[in-house]
């Protein structure tokens, strides 16, 4: 089965302090790596999908890469409104999403 | 575009209560996918349903149930409920089976005492 681990659990950082955020999956035949943010109290927002290795996208402050094994989020000179729960997902069988358990990111004024 | 909502957005049940929890999809998404969501924890596949029929389940007991109606609309039926039920409820569409993105209600949080 596949399985979906996010690093770290929890990162906290000035504004303006730029880093990434870590997402490692085994999966035989990746069909789809899934990013959403989840601000407390609502549901999953989704970001991006990547499909192959060495494809990215970004958003605003947000940039997704994909490798074989992973995907990186980076976060370029956050500001405290990106504070969230950040969850990759990757697809299995049908269209079953298997989450990692979330980086809770929180950025300080 | 008429976003995923879901219905009610809390509820406090007692163990051994029934509950049934329902979500409208999003305009054009024929495909409702339920999930839970733990506190601290990413969301579990409960399953999901494709022109109402059941498509995929994952591993929850035969008390959870659901349905999908001819307007795409779904609802999630637990029965017997116990205390590690409480949880976030998610329901997700999508346009069809393949691999384009879901997107997500805001959930109905049970509480089970």
């Amino acid at each position: 089965e596949d399985q979906v681990t996010q690093s770290p659990e929890a990162l906290r950082l000035q504004e303006g302090e730029s880093s990434s955020l870590n997402c490692s999956y085994t999966v035989s035949g990746l069909r789809g790596l899934f990013w959403y943010r989840q601000d407390p109290g609502k549901g999953p927002e989704f970001l991006f999908t990547l499909y192959s290795a060495g494809e990215e996208k970004e958003k605003e402050r947000l940039k997704a890469t994909l490798t074989k094994k992973e995907s990186f989020l980076h976060i370029t000179a956050p500001k405290p409104e990106d504070s969230a729960t950040y969850l990759c997902a990757t697809i299995q069988g049908a269209q079953k999403l298997v989450f990692g358990q979330g980086t809770r990111l929180t950025i300080n004024p | 575009e008429t976003g995923v909502t879901q219905s009610p957005t809390h509820l406090i049940k007692t163990r051994g209560q029934q509950v049934t929890l329902r979500c409208s999809s999003q305009s054009g998404h024929n495909t409702v996918s339920w999930y839970q969501q733990a506190l601290g924890q990413g969301p579990q596949f409960i399953f999901q349903y494709y022109r109402e029929e059941e498509n995929g389940r994952g591993n929850f007991p035969p008390r959870f149930s659901g349905l999908q109606f001819p307007n795409y609309s779904s609802e999630l039926n637990v029965n017997a409920l116990e205390l590690d039920d409480s949880a976030l409820y998610l329901c997700a569409s999508s346009s069809d089976r393949s691999n384009q993105p879901q997107h997500f209600g805001d959930g109905t949080r049970l509480s089970i005492l």
